[in-house]
């Protein structure tokens, strides 16, 4: 199945950086979502975007939907060892369907 | 706890045998979601209940896949004649609206 281009694909970082990571499609989306997904586990909602240009804010992290529509942008501030974890981005299309990026591993130095 | 569960956690079988998975979403929800994910991969969308209506099927899933709603609660996802490429992790989402879904812990299916 299709799956949106999400990068950077991994990240190492010192803890207290700041993260950015984005995911991008050939096609228009009308909801993008992001999650953070621990080994063994469920994806967990962090954020919901429903309109292009729309920023929203969760804690330390803040969200962005592009405003082409496609595109969306994850940034992480002042980063902690909990943060590590891979983050998926997801986007539901004109067709109502959903379709999930490949995934950004992050690992924080401490 | 009032968020999704899945059973079983874990589920290893032998190539041939037949699997069921339930999934319990979040009672006000009337969207359930199933998705297969393998290492490195992202969810992949397999099929999706409004209510206990079956509305939509990826071409991933195979004749072998069969997934039922029954009373517009619960769910369970079937595979028939299990094969080692079955071997994944099987997740469950609900949702109230077209937006946001929320993901239950899932099933890791190994098929020896």
């Amino acid at each position: 199945g299709q799956q949106l281009n999400q990068s950077p694909q991994s990240m190492f970082i010192q803890e207290g950086e700041d993260v950015s990571m984005n995911c991008t499609s050939s096609s228009i989306f009308n909801t993008w979502l992001w999650y953070k997904q621990d080994p063994g586990e469920g994806p967990v909602l962090l954020i919901a975007l429903y309109k292009a240009g729309e920023l929203t804010s969760n804690g330390r992290l803040t969200a962005q939907f592009g405003t082409t529509r496609k595109d969306s942008f994850l940034n992480i501030s002042a980063s902690i060892p909990s943060d590590v974890g891979i983050y998926f981005c997801a986007g539901l299309n004109t067709g109502n369907q959903f379709y999930f990026g490949t995934g950004t591993s992050l690992t924080v130095i401490p | 706890d009032t968020g999704v569960s899945q059973n079983p956690r874990h589920k290893i079988t032998k190539r041939g045998q037949n699997v069921t998975f339930r999934c319990d979403p979040i009672s006000e929800h009337n969207r359930l979601y199933w998705y297969r994910q393998t290492l490195g991969q992202g969810p992949e969308f397999l099929t999706y209940f409004q209510n206990e209506a079956q509305l939509e099927k990826s071409r991933l899933l195979s004749d072998r896949f069969s997934a039922e709603r029954p009373k517009g609660s619960f769910s369970t996802l079937e595979i028939q004649r299990t094969e080692q490429g079955d071997s994944a992790m099987y997740l469950c989402a609900s949702s109230s609206t077209w937006g946001e879904q929320y993901f239950g812990p899932g099933t890791r299916l190994t098929v020896t």
